[in-house]
């Protein structure tokens, strides 16, 4: 089973700030990485899955990047407005043959003020 | 609309009791997933399925049980045998099993057991 980490547990920002947070999974037969936002009292929505070192993928205001050889993506979201406030969730996923089953961090819980 | 439906909302139950919690999806995906989110823990994988009439475990199938006699149908039975049933659940699709599609999830469902 994979060891998923994320840092911070928690964030707090003020409206404007650029802020990133960390995943750090184990390397070694590393397949895809999925990054998901949950906001309070909605369905996790997808992100990003990326799967190629040194991938970086961009939508809107929010971008990751991803490290497979020293195993960590970085999750970056520039200028937070409130409606960013959510936890973020990372899912790595080791190559298991047909079925990849994805390991979830405990997330990044980000606040934002205005 | 495309989506997935959980129901629901809000589940009570005695213990000692099976219950069953819905899992619909109007997506054409093939693969359904449960998972579990308990506080300070990552979500954690129950139930798979990748195909009708086929699933397998996750990491905590003990006191679960699931059926996909349809496509669109994931549902999963908390049973008696479940040790620690209070939780949230979490119902999830994707196109395929293989770990590079991404997941869709359902709104969830708190199930409390007293």
């Amino acid at each position: 089973i994979l060891n998923v980490e994320q840092s911070p547990q928690s964030l707090h920002v003020q409206e404007g700030d650029s802020t990133n947070f960390t995943c750090s999974f184990p390397s070694s037969n590393f397949y895809a990485l999925h990054w998901h936002r949950w906001e309070t009292a909605k369905s996790p929505e997808a992100l990003f899955v990326m799967t190629l070192n040194g991938d970086e993928k961009k939508k809107g205001r929010i971008s990751a990047t991803l490290n497979t050889k020293e195993g960590y993506s970085y999750l970056y979201i520039k200028g937070s407005q409130p409606e960013d406030s959510a936890t973020y969730l990372c899912a790595p996923t080791n190559y298991g043959g047909a079925t990849n089953k994805l390991i979830f961090g405990t997330g990044t819980l980000l606040a934002v003020q205005p | 609309d495309g989506g997935i439906t959980q129901s629901p909302k809000y589940l009570f139950r005695k213990e000692g009791q099976n219950v069953t919690l819905s899992c619909e999806q109007n997506l054409n995906h093939d693969a359904m997933y449960w998972y579990r989110q308990d506080p300070g823990q990552g979500l954690r994988l129950i139930y798979y399925s990748q195909i009708v009439n086929d699933f397998q475990k996750g990491d905590i199938a003990e006191g679960y049980s699931v059926s996909r006699e349809k496509k669109e149908s994931f549902p999963l039975t908390v049973t008696s045998a479940q040790k620690n049933p209070t939780a949230f659940y979490l119902c999830a699709s994707s196109m395929q099993g293989a770990g590079t599609y991404e997941q869709d999830f359902g709104p969830g469902t708190r199930l409390t057991v007293t």
